[in-house]
């Protein structure tokens, strides 16, 4: 059961241009989120999140932008840069902290 | 170097073997977590530790793997038995307590099971 959902597992822009990538969830009681990145055989490294009571938060080029009514969040990059090619995951954690769900991940290439 | 630490990188066992892998955490992390990531997949959660008590273990986390956290520092996953399965890369994070905190990962150990 994927409470955690990143429907589009690859995405490609162009350089100097936006990156949006997109996740869904679908447990109610979710109320803090996160995105990570991560580089092949590297753990994944810590961008950016938002707690519930936001709809958007940022942190220079990053921009996470939360909608509760849809259960929808979404990870803006501007300008994208090469160095953003990476596998972006989507996580969710509840008011416990005892754990995080993660997405499936997305796979972002910024084409120079 | 004060980000979570693994050990080893990586292993190779054969199948029936036992293997154990560590984690040091940030050194003021109260919370401790281990995952388990295979190709094309999200990390999926194993088990969860608050200082020293372990406080969730996931439907995943089969018999055959025991975790610990003796004195609320280090921790230790066990693998017993391994079968080919099991090879993925094992994570393990840490984060202070309190709402709305992030979780700091590992590099990562990646098993091999041959």
């Amino acid at each position: 059961d994927q409470q955690v959902k990143q429907n589009s597992p690859s995405l490609s822009v162009q350089e100097g241009r936006i990156s949006i990538l997109n996740c869904d969830y679908t447990n109610s009681m979710f109320d803090y989120f996160l995105w990570y990145k991560k580089y092949p055989a590297e753990g994944p490294t810590f961008l950016i999140s938002i707690s519930s009571i936001k709809d958007k938060n940022e942190d220079g080029r990053f921009t996470v932008f939360l909608n509760k009514s849809a259960k929808h969040l979404s990870l803006h990059i501007v300008p994208s840069q090469p160095g953003d090619s990476a596998v972006y995951f989507c996580a969710a954690s509840g008011e416990t902290g005892n754990q995080f769900y993660f997405g499936t991940g997305t796979s972002l290439t910024v084409i120079p | 170097d004060t980000g979570v630490s693994q050990d080893p990188r990586h292993k190779i066992t054969k199948r029936g073997q036992n293997v154990t892998f560590r984690c040091d955490p940030i050194s003021e992390h109260n919370r401790l977590y281990w995952y388990r990531q295979t190709l094309g997949q999200g990390p999926e959660f194993l088990t969860y530790f608050q200082n020293e008590a372990q406080l969730e273990k996931s439907r995943l986390l089969s018999d055959r793997f025991s975790a610990e956290r003796p004195k609320g520092s280090f921790s230790t996953l066990e693998i017993q038995r391994t079968e080919q399965g099991d090879s993925a890369m094992y994570l393990c994070a840490s984060s202070l307590l309190g709402f709305d905190t992030e979780a700091f990962f590992g590099q990562g150990t990646r098993l091999t099971v041959v």
